[in-house]
C-alpha cells in the first residue's frame, strides 16, 4: 500500500526550531521528487519546498527560503523538513506529497499525500 | 491572496452540473503550465482529481472533468452527489515565483 506518514509536529515558541519527518512505503521512494505543502487552519494550500529524487536539487517558497531546509534519506525512505526561526505565520498542517511523475522535478501534480502533521508556533 | 483565483463557493442540487473556475496569468496557466485539481474532504488530506488539465486518475468518477483555455481552467462536476461536498483546489506552476501555486479553494455545497 502506497503511503506517506508525517510526524514531528507540535507546539513551539517563535524563533525556535522543529524537524518534520515523512516516512514513505509501498513505492520506490528514491525514484520520486518529494514536496512539502502546508495549510493554515481554515485556509488554503501553500507549496513549501521540493527535493529531487536524489536530493541534489532543492527549491523553496520565498516565505520559507533561508529558514527551512528540505532533505531526504533514500536508504530509510524518509523525507525531512528542518524548520528554523519559526514564526506565528508558519502555524499550519504540514503535508508531504509525492510528484506524480518519477525521476525529474517537473511542474506536475502531487498524487500521494500524507495525513499531515500540525505545527503551532505560539508563545 | 492566492496566485490562482477561484470562487469561494458554488452550490447545486443533486444531479445538477456545477463548474469551478481557476483564473491565473501569463506566468502560470497562460504560460502553458498544466492545471491540476484536488478534492479535500473535511479533516482529510487533498486528493488529486484531475492532472494535466484533463486527466483523471484511476478511481475518479467520470462525473469530474477538467478543461483549460488561455489563462484559465475549469473543473466541472456533472450529476452532483451529496458525497461531492468538499473543498476543491486548482494548482499550477508559476515561472515568476519559480514554484507551485494553488488557488484559494472553492467550497462545493450540495443543496
Amino acid at each position: 500500500q502506497v503511503q506517506l506518514v508525517e510526524s514531528g509536529g507540535g507546539v513551539v515558541q517563535p524563533g525556535r526550531s522543529l524537524r518534520l519527518s515523512c516516512a514513505a512505503s509501498g513505492f520506490t521512494f528514491s525514484s520520486y521528487a518529494m514536496h512539502w505543502v502546508r495549510q493554515t487552519p481554515g485556509e488554503g494550500l501553500e507549496w513549501v519546498a521540493v527535493i529531487s529524487y536524489d536530493g541534489t536539487n532543492k527549491y523553496y517558497a520565498d516565505s520559507v527560503k533561508g529558514r527551512f531546509t528540505i532533505s531526504r534519506d533514500n536508504s530509510k525512505n524518509t523525507l525531512f523538513l528542518q524548520m528554523n526561526s519559526l514564526r506565528a505565520e508558519d502555524t499550519a498542517v504540514y503535508y508531504c506529497a509525492r510528484d506524480i511523475v518519477p525521476v525529474a522535478i517537473r511542474p506536475a501534480a502531487f498524487d500521494i499525500w500524507g495525513q499531515g502533521t500540525m505545527v503551532t508556533v505560539s508563545s | 491572496q492566492s496566485v490562482l483565483t477561484q470562487p469561494p463557493s458554488v452550490s447545486g442540487a443533486p444531479g445538477q452540473r456545477v463548474t469551478i473556475s481557476c483564473t491565473g496569468s501569463s506566468s502560470n496557466i497562460g504560460a502553458g503550465y498544466d492545471v491540476h485539481w484536488y478534492q479535500q474532504l473535511p479533516g482529510t488530506a487533498p486528493k488529486v482529481l484531475i492532472y494535466g488539465n484533463i486527466n483523471r486518475p484511476s478511481g475518479v468518477p467520470d462525473r469530474f472533468s477538467g478543461s483549460k483555455s488561455g489563462t484559465s481552467a475549469s473543473l466541472a462536476i456533472t450529476g452532483l452527489q451529496a458525497e461531492d461536498e468538499a473543498d476543491y483546489y486548482c494548482q499550477s506552476y508559476d515561472s515568476s515565483l519559480s514554484g507551485w501555486v494553488f488557488g484559494g479553494g472553492t467550497k462545493v455545497t450540495v443543496l
